[in-house]
């Protein structure tokens, strides 16, 4: 079974708009960390926002912001007001805190284009 | 820039050849990981060392194998190329403590094998 799961393979949305890219999980353990990342078309991979299981509060970094539903096992990206420069990839991961393991397990992505 | 470097940017060789990639972590980082980013199958994690240590393996081919030296630059030998292990390689740091830390990444090595 897959760990995590994003269905939307592209997504478009307009410059100023806000948009939101999902992701959902498949775990057991009740400790895990959900991370998203943002790849250019250049291809480094850079670090967005975090959010912890046992955070209360949904995560913000600035214009990035986590639609956290723990019942529903969904981590959902939301970036507002829309720019340009926003166009990549997004991969949402976890990290599972039982398996003892630090490295991230992360999905398919979703690759968005943001229109003038 | 995440402070992680990886040499070289791009390698092309011939199938059955061996290479060698290498990463520095940021300044601080113990850990290391290797991940190997390809079209059909994603982002895929291969091998984790820490402070000169095998800790995780995910993964890996026995054609793969990886070391962390005692500077912490960590290499990763690919033997026996073939067509399929055309893909991209990120190298990845991060601190050990925290389960909140982030893996920062690399710009990663394109390979090419032809």
């Amino acid at each position: 079974a897959q760990k995590i799961t994003q269905t939307q393979p592209g997504m478009f949305v307009q410059e100023k708009e806000a948009v939101t890219l999902d992701c959902t999980y498949d775990t057991s353990d009740q400790s895990y960390g959900l991370f998203w990342y943002k790849q250019p078309s250049s291809g480094e991979m850079i670090f967005l926002i975090y959010q912890g299981s046992y955070d209360e509060q949904n995560a913000t970094e600035g214009r990035y912001s986590l639609n956290f539903q723990k019942a529903r096992k969904s981590a959902n990206l939301v970036i507002s007001a829309s720019q340009l420069g926003d166009s990549a990839m997004y991969f949402c991961a976890m990290r599972e805190k039982a398996t003892g393991r630090r490295a991230l397990t992360f999905g398919s992505g979703t690759r968005l284009q943001v229109q003038p | 820039d995440s402070g992680v470097t990886q040499t070289p940017k791009h390698l092309i060789t011939a199938t059955g050849q061996r290479v060698t990639l290498r990463c520095s972590p940021r300044s601080g980082d113990l850990s290391v990981y290797w991940y190997q980013q390809s079209l059909d199958q994603g982002l895929q994690f291969l091998i984790q060392y820490y402070n000169g240590e095998e800790r995780a393996k995910g993964n890996i081919l026995e054609r793969f194998s990886a070391q962390q030296f005692p500077d912490l630059h960590s290499e990763l030998n690919l033997s026996s190329l073939e067509l399929g292990d055309s893909a991209l390689y990120f190298c990845a740091s991060s601190v050990e403590e925290g389960f909140s830390s982030p893996l920062h990444f690399g710009n990663g090595t394109r390979l090419t094998v032809t």
